[in-house]
């Protein structure tokens, strides 16, 4: 069974740019959710889909946005990127939303902003 | 102050120790998750705990939902258990608070 699969793995962009990534949740998962993690604030939340629907936002700038398509797969994009949206985007998927439903973790995507 | 505190921030042991991390979290959850990461970034959750006591291998996890406290344990520690260890505690339904890892070098 495949895992949580985030492309691409590596990125560079440059400040002002904007950029999209994508998070395929394990076959039959539909629940998605986003992470951005720096050395200075660790890992935030930034959002959550289920079923095609933004249930949560963590409090991030609105140049943060996601969706989520019928298959499940979630993308997320920033706009006008900052040197500081330079981080480690991850993934979790599970299969619901109910308390005992655990979530995988993706590898995750490595933005650099220069 | 940040809802999930861990403790200690970096550890160094040698082979073969006992290691114990700490978890406080101040909020209610749904469950809470021990998450490894290694170099290179990739998050494997180890457990998922709603109360009691769960052991793979070498590793324990222990929660107590009255005091808000988990522990996790590595028994006979081994130079490939180096990585940080995240506490991860889950909100409702998808959503997770992060621990500020614990980064540990398990020496040969």
């Amino acid at each position: 069974k495949a895992g949580v699969t985030q492309t691409p793995r590596y990125l560079i962009k440059t400040r002002g740019q904007q950029v999209t990534l994508s998070c395929s949740p394990i076959s039959g998962h539909r629940s998605v959710s986003w992470y951005q993690q720096t050395p200075g604030q660790g890992l935030q939340f930034l959002f959550e889909y289920f079923s095609e629907t933004q249930r949560n936002k963590g409090n991030f700038p609105g140049r943060f946005s996601g969706r989520q398509f019928s298959n499940s797969r979630s993308e997320m994009n920033v706009s006008t990127l900052e040197l500081g949206d330079s981080a480690l985007y991850l993934c979790a998927s599970s299969w619901g939303q109910g308390v005992n439903t655990e979530a995988f973790f993706g590898q995750g995507t490595r933005l650099t902003v220069v | 102050k940040n809802e999930v505190e861990q403790s200690p921030q970096n550890l160094t042991a040698q082979e073969g120790e006992f290691i114990t991390i700490n978890c406080s979290y101040s909020v209610g959850i749904s469950a809470l998750h021990w998450l490894q990461q290694h170099p290179g970034g990739g998050i494997v959750s180890l457990f998922m705990l709603s109360s009691g006591k769960k052991k793979h291998g070498r590793l324990i996890a222990t929660i107590n939902i009255q005091e808000k406290h988990s522990s996790l344990h590595i028994t006979a520690s081994h130079p490939r258990d180096s990585a940080v260890y995240i506490c991860a505690v889950k909100r409702g339904s998808n959503q997770f608070y992060f621990g500020t890892g614990t980064s540990l070098t398990v020496i040969p």
